[in-house]
């Protein structure tokens, strides 16, 4: 019964290379998010999607592109992929309205060599 | 910008002692403010929060105070416990889609 749920939890990859991570929310949420976390744990929105549009994109580079097939899901994919990219994603859906109480997936760690 | 201030970024605690982590935000319009608990290998967990119009909240051994007029808001946690030992982060949201995150105080708590 996980809440939040991203695939993988690690990916190891080459400089250059494309990788996708997917996120899953089973808690009929309407708003997902991506969170970068560096290495400091300094945790920073990417992304906020309501009902499947965007609503927050905080000047990522447009190598970073989400997409959002339904209201449950919020996957990221990363083009051309930069050593400074290694990081934790995190995924994160909350409730409607306020307190917009946010509910955070386990992360994915991206390793770029 | 929004920003949030967090200290200390590091806090060590003897088990029994009190810890008592402090925020500023710089956005009067923020009127959410929750708090969030990381363990290792994990992502945050909410743990308590407290609106605008509230100026203390508590739950068990944990408790919030907000001072909106200083932009101040702070965690006290009572008791301390080992499995109190985390990175704990700040937010404000101003009830839109983003909420800016403090970075972070890693708690210790010795035994």
């Amino acid at each position: 019964d996980t809440a939040v749920s991203q695939t993988p939890k690690y990916l190891v990859t080459q400089m250059g290379n494309d990788k996708s991570i997917k996120c899953e929310q089973n808690l009929g949420h309407d708003t997902m998010y991506w969170y970068k976390q560096d290495s400091k744990k300094f945790l920073k929105i990417m992304f906020s999607y309501n009902n499947k549009e965007l609503i927050i994109n905080e000047t990522v580079p447009n190598r970073f592109s989400p997409k959002s097939p339904d209201k449950a899901h919020l996957n990221l994919h990363i083009n051309s992929l930069e050593l400074g990219d290694s990081a934790v994603y995190f995924c994160a859906s909350s409730t409607p309205g306020l307190p917009y109480e946010q509910y955070f997936g386990p992360g994915t760690r991206l390793t770029v060599t | 910008g929004e920003n949030v201030e967090q200290h200390p970024s590091t806090l060590s605690v003897q088990e029994g002692d009190s810890a008592v982590i402090k925020c500023t935000y710089s956005d009067s319009a923020s009127n959410y403010f929750p708090w969030y608990k990381q363990e290792l290998g994990k992502g945050p967990q909410l743990i308590i929060d407290i609106r605008s119009n509230v100026g203390e909240k508590k739950d068990q051994r944990i408790a919030v105070t907000l001072n909106k007029t200083a932009k101040h808001f702070s965690l006290h946690i009572t008791e301390t416990q080992p499995e109190d030992s985390a990175v704990y982060f700040c937010a404000a949201s101003t009830g839109g889609f983003k909420t800016i995150f403090g970075a972070g105080t890693r708690l210790f708590v010795k035994a």
